[in-house]
């Protein structure tokens, strides 16, 4: 069984504090990414990495990075966090045909 | 330009009676796609999926269809039960080698006792 964990629930930060998002998987998949999720806009896919070091930008990386130090462990950072990126994080990795995600980070950002 | 599209935001049904959840896509080079279903304050799930060598493919009351001319997918849900409701998503692989994904924007189903 895949289990895909994410470090908080629940996140309530100010407008220009710097933010980590962790992730971890139990699976020794190789490939983690990161998506927001918005009413209406479905999953929108933020960096992916694909090893350990390695790393592709979504189709919305502004204002975010990565960290892959281990091929487990999958970080989101938020530089600068900004109201704007007040949102539902899911982190995911792939096997088997499919991704498996994480219960999702619930960020507030005042 | 969203590739894969959920033009009905939410649907409501009755308990027992069918749900249909549809989804269109523009790219004709996918070949493979995904439902997956979310309850609040959860990750989403992956309920069912289809390849572009079959028009149809079955798991217990869950059954995509999949019309390649007309780059439409739909989710049928037989019997519908109150545990189905949930926002539903589609994705197409976008690379099947790294499992990139694209999702449309989901359809929130409500299922009435």
């Amino acid at each position: 069984d895949v289990k895909v964990t994410q470090s908080s629930r629940y996140l309530v930060k100010r407008t220009g504090e710097k933010v980590f998002l962790e992730c971890v998987q139990d699976m020794d998949h190789e490939n983690m990414f990161w998506y927001r999720q918005d009413p209406g806009l479905g999953l929108r896919l933020i960096y992916f990495s694909y090893d350990v070091k390695m790393k592709e930008k979504g189709d919305i990386p502004e204002g975010y990075s990565v960290s892959r130090e281990k091929k487990e462990r999958f970080s989101l950072i938020l530089e600068s966090a900004s109201t704007n990126q007040t949102s539902m994080y899911l982190c995911a990795t792939y096997g088997l045909e499919t991704q498996y995600f994480g219960p999702g980070t619930r960020l507030l950002v005042l | 330009d969203q590739q894969v599209k959920q033009n009905s935001p939410s649907l409501s049904v009755q308990e027992g009676r069918i749900s249909i959840l549809n989804c269109d896509y523009t790219n004709s080079m996918f070949d493979y796609f995904l439902w997956y279903k979310k309850y609040p304050a959860e990750g989403p799930t992956f309920l069912i999926s289809i390849s572009s060598i079959k028009d149809k493919n079955e798991d217990g009351r869950f059954t995509v269809f999949l019309n390649k001319s007309a780059k439409h997918l739909s989710l049928h849900i037989v019997p519908s039960q109150p545990g189905d409701s949930a926002v539903y998503f589609c994705a197409a692989f976008v690379n099947s080698n790294t499992g990139k994904l694209i999702f449309g924007q989901g359809t929130t189903l409500q299922v009435k006792p």
